[in-house]
């Protein structure tokens, strides 16, 4: 139980454009979901937390408009990257959980690259 | 803002050896989770401990959740191959009111290199 998927794995882009990267929980209602960056051999620095209906709220620091996250229903968040940089290149990790459970369960993660 | 010291930033061992990570918080946590993350991948859940003092096993890992709510370690027992990648504690620090949406500190992660 507790799975949670990702899409896609890996993409690559040119800059300027925008990529969208899918969270999904595929057996679990995920009413809060978030969104990691995770640069190599560090940690996880979490961008922002959505609950699913509401607005995103992120971390100090992050621009919004420039990683647009939407959590419009209990299984699916999305993160679009708009107008993509090189140095938006990393990979980015989402997480789930449920009202009452307060471990988060992980995605596999999508390595973007901005050429 | 909550900080999480974790150690040993790297270990390198021998195959059957055991091994010891552990993390230290600056403030009290009311949980504390431990993940293991291999290279390319998203981490996954090793442990989960909720009460002061909980000593939980999983296989050949243990985990124990400090007394003093500000610290928790990881045992990792007869070490194979396959332990190799990167160990994460996480907690989550009681929140002074209203709703912190379940978020969690990680530490720095314990790079763990087991040698045949």
């Amino acid at each position: 139980g507790a799975v949670v998927s990702q899409h896609p794995s890996r993409v690559i882009c040119k800059s300027g454009t925008s990529v969208k990267i899918e969270c999904r929980s595929l057996d679990f209602q995920a009413t809060t979901m978030f969104w990691y960056r995770q640069f190599p051999k560090q940690s996880l620095m979490l961008m922002a937390t959505s609950n699913e209906g509401s607005k995103a709220t992120y971390e100090q620091g992050v621009e919004k408009d420039k990683f647009l996250i939407n959590h419009a229903s209990l299984t699916l968040s999305t993160l679009t990257v708009t107008s993509a940089h090189p140095e938006d290149s990393s990979f980015y990790i989402c997480s789930a959980r449920t009202s009452g459970m307060i471990p988060q369960y992980f995605g596999p993660g999508t390595r973007l690259t901005v050429l | 803002g909550q900080q999480l010291n974790q150690s040993p930033q790297s270990m390198f061992i021998q195959e059957g050896e055991d091994v010891s990570m552990n993390c230290t918080s600056s403030s009290i946590f009311n949980t504390w989770l431990w993940y293991k993350q291999d290279p390319g991948e998203g981490p996954v859940l090793l442990i989960a401990l909720y009460k002061a003092g909980e000593l939980t096993s999983n296989g050949r890992l243990t985990a124990q959740f400090g007394i003093t709510r500000k610290d928790s370690f990881l045992n990792i027992s007869a070490s194979i191959p396959s332990d190799v990648g990167i160990y994460f504690c996480a907690g989550r620090a009681l929140s002074a009111g209203g709703t912190s949406y379940g978020k969690l500190t990680f530490g720095q992660g314990t790079i763990l290199t087991v040698h045949p």
